[in-house]
């Protein structure tokens, strides 16, 4: 069973809050990855991290942003919330192995009002 | 670019059916093949995988081939219960792409007693 872990689960919140979204895992993985998923179900790439102090954008132009401090830590802030940033967010982490499987938290659902 | 096309849902079939969610990708290389669920109000969770053409992956009753000759990786299983309703998501990932995924638009299953 993957020890991926996320924080808050759900979160309703004012448009113009300064939110952080926590994820974490205990597996060691060097990779991490964030997904934004729509209500269509579509999953985007919005940022991802290789290790430590590496931190890459994805995909899909997101005004959120993320940090690696530690390895096992990787979250991500929206320093003002707008309704537009309403979604499901997943985290995910893996080994550096191509052949190898993401592993994804259990996700947060944001509502910006 | 890669990309991966899935059925478009809703899949839905009484319990004891036999099921199948067509997949077909494009890709410049040689990669890996997956299928992942996603269970309500959960994330996702890898359901199967295959590294190589002709190799099958198999779990909980599901089953896919890698056809390298037609691009294809169908997710088949002989009779659904009602607990396999979820959102199906085939994914590759290049071998030489450092384990980045590109997923098909996920397709939902329900499944009716």
């Amino acid at each position: 069973e993957a020890d991926i872990y996320q924080t808050p689960r759900y979160l309703v919140i004012g448009t113009g809050k300064k939110i952080t979204l926590e994820c974490s895992q205990t597996m060691g993985h060097d990779k991490m990855y964030w997904y934004q998923q729509d209500p269509g179900m579509e999953l985007h790439l919005i940022h991802y991290s290789y290790g430590v102090n590496s931190t890459e954008k994805g995909d899909l132009s997101s005004e959120s942003t993320v940090s690696r401090i530690r390895t096992e830590h990787f979250p991500l802030t929206l320093e003002s919330a707008r309704p537009s940033h309403t979604s499901q967010y997943l985290c995910a982490s893996s080994r550096y192995i191509s052949t190898d499987t993401q592993y994804f938290g259990p996700g947060t659902r944001l509502t910006v009002l | 670019g890669d990309s991966v096309t899935q059925m478009e849902g809703p899949v839905t079939l009484s319990e004891e059916a036999f099921l199948t969610i067509n997949c077909t990708y494009t890709a410049t290389g040689y990669p890996s093949l997956f299928w992942y669920v996603q269970y309500p109000g959960e994330g996702l969770q890898l359901l199967l995988k295959a590294t190589k053409a002709d190799d099958k992956g198999s779990n909980k009753g599901f089953e896919a081939t890698y056809r390298k000759e037609t691009t294809s990786f169908h997710l088949e299983k002989g009779s659904v219960q009602v607990s396999d309703s979820a959102v199906y998501f085939c994914a590759l990932s290049e071998n030489n792409a450092g384990n980045m995924l590109t997923f098909g638009g996920g397709t939902r299953l329900m499944v009716k007693p």
